[in-house]
């Protein structure tokens, strides 16, 4: 069964930094694209990335394009989210997601990890 | 970017009724529409994707329609367990991939 496990959350100040990790379990990790989703407190959901397999083709939503970088190491089976210039409003639980695809390139996020939460306060 | 749109924001529904959920996008995405559970205090799970294909082991209680910007999300024989909030998602395209804003679903 795949699974995916974050780790790294918790209280930073704002203009800090914060490096999220996701372990990755069950499946062939260097096959798939893979991506991170977030959701501020009470809010809803908002796709933040997503990575190829082989890590050089990555997207990543206008509000955290040159402040965040989405990395991946096959050989361990990890995702990694480097998160920098951190502000009040990237507060949120961070979910690590697999990118699942149909034969007919439909794609939908399945699994996803338990979530780490990113507070960011002064 | 896209925009989704759900509706309503939330409802209330008895055990046994059948309930449908709106999403709409604010531009064709053919058939990349995909729907999530979120349980209280769970991650989200998909449900359904593809705009009408169901997840392993997700009852056929479940089932999802529509095409083009118009989709629907329907649970027949409502239950307790399916207390949740539900997003619709689209993966068309370019990024930015988005999500509506939710529906949060309760037992009466």
């Amino acid at each position: 069964e795949a699974q995916l496990v974050e780790s790294g959350g918790g209280l930073v100040q704002p203009g800090g930094s914060l490096r999220l990790s996701c372990a990755a379990s069950g499946f062939t990790f260097n096959s798939h694209w893979m991506g991170w989703v977030r959701q501020a407190p009470r809010k809803g959901l908002e796709w933040v990335g997503n990575i190829n397999p082989s890590g050089d083709d990555i997207q990543y939503v206008d509000s955290v394009k040159g402040r965040f970088t989405t990395s991946r190491d096959n050989a361990r089976n990890s995702l990694h989210l480097q998160m920098n210039s951190l502000r009040v409003e990237d507060t949120a639980v961070y979910y690590c997601v697999r990118v699942e695809v149909a034969a007919d390139n439909i794609w939908w996020f399945d699994p996803w990890g338990q979530g780490a939460l990113v507070i960011v306060s002064s | 970017d896209i925009q989704m749109t759900q509706s309503p924001y939330s409802l209330s529904a008895a055990v046994g009724d059948r309930v449908t959920i709106t999403c709409r996008s604010s531009q064709n995405i053919d058939n990349y529409l995909n729907w999530y559970q979120q349980k209280p205090g769970q991650a989200p799970k998909v449900l359904i994707y593809g705009v009408s294909t169901l997840q392993s082991g997700v009852p056929s209680r479940f089932s999802g329609r529509g095409s083009g910007t118009d989709f629907t999300l329907t649970i027949n024989s409502l239950e307790f367990g399916d207390v949740a909030t539900y997003f619709c998602q689209q993966s068309y395209g370019r990024p930015p991939y988005t999500f509506g804003q939710g529906t949060k679903l309760e037992i009466k």
